[in-house]
């Protein structure tokens, strides 16, 4: 079954400076990569996707790369700012027309903004 | 609210004991997931449904554990005889099935075993 990994487990950037998280997975035949976002005490929240006919996908401060043949993926946040600071985790599915597979999480990576 | 929701949001109960939890998915969605996050991890996949059929439960899951979606709307969740490693954050969430939906997921029920 699939299986996603994720680095690092926590990050501590300046404010303005950029954050990157990397993740790997294992099944091949994954094809959506979702990103979530959670807040303390508060539900996980979708912040971007990307699926595996594009290499990158941006919106706004936010963008995902996709290597599918290294089967990585990571997300790169720019010009960072308090209201960043949460746990992020990435995710796989295999999504097709008809069905859709499980969605396989990263174990999370907590992300500090430092004044 | 037209999101997922989940009731109790907070569940204390004794060892060996019963307990239910019920998801209510957004209405037009026809998967439904069920997960466990335990302080510091991700969510760990339990289950999912595609409307009202179980596709598949996790490999790690007991069979103290057992989920149904009778209708193909509201799921529940029930554990029985309940272990202190049970205590934990149970999150539901829903999509629609086919290329360009999210899962949304709800608040969860926040379960603790004394």
């Amino acid at each position: 079954g699939e299986n996603v990994e994720q680095h690092p487990s926590t990050l501590s950037v300046q404010e303005g400076d950029s954050a990157v998280i990397k993740c790997t997975y294992s099944d091949s035949a994954s094809n959506y990569f979702p990103w979530y976002k959670q807040e303390l005490g508060k539900r996980p929240q979708l912040i971007i996707d990307i699926r595996s006919n594009v290499g990158e996908k941006k919106d706004q401060r936010i963008a995902v790369t996709l290597n599918k043949t290294a089967k990585h993926f990571s997300l790169h946040i720019t010009e960072t700012q308090p209201e960043d600071s949460a746990v992020y985790f990435c995710a796989a599915s295999m999504r097709r027309v008809n069905r859709d597979d499980k969605i396989i999480f990263g174990k999370g990576t907590r992300l500090h903004i430092l004044p | 609210d037209t999101g997922v929701s989940q009731d109790p949001r907070h569940k204390i109960t004794k060892r060996g004991q019963n307990v239910t939890f019920r998801c209510d998915p957004i209405s037009e969605h026809n998967r439904l997931y069920w997960y466990r996050q335990t302080l510091g991890q991700g969510p760990e996949f339990l289950t999912y449904f595609q409307n009202e059929a179980q596709l598949e439960k996790s490999r790690l899951l007991s069979d103290r554990f057992s989920a149904e979606r009778p209708k193909g709307s509201f799921s529940t969740l029930e554990i029985q005889r309940t272990e202190q490693g049970d205590s934990a954050m149970y999150l539901c969430a829903s999509s629609r099935i086919g290329t360009g939906t999210e899962a949304f997921f709800g608040q969860g029920t926040r379960l603790t075993v004394v």
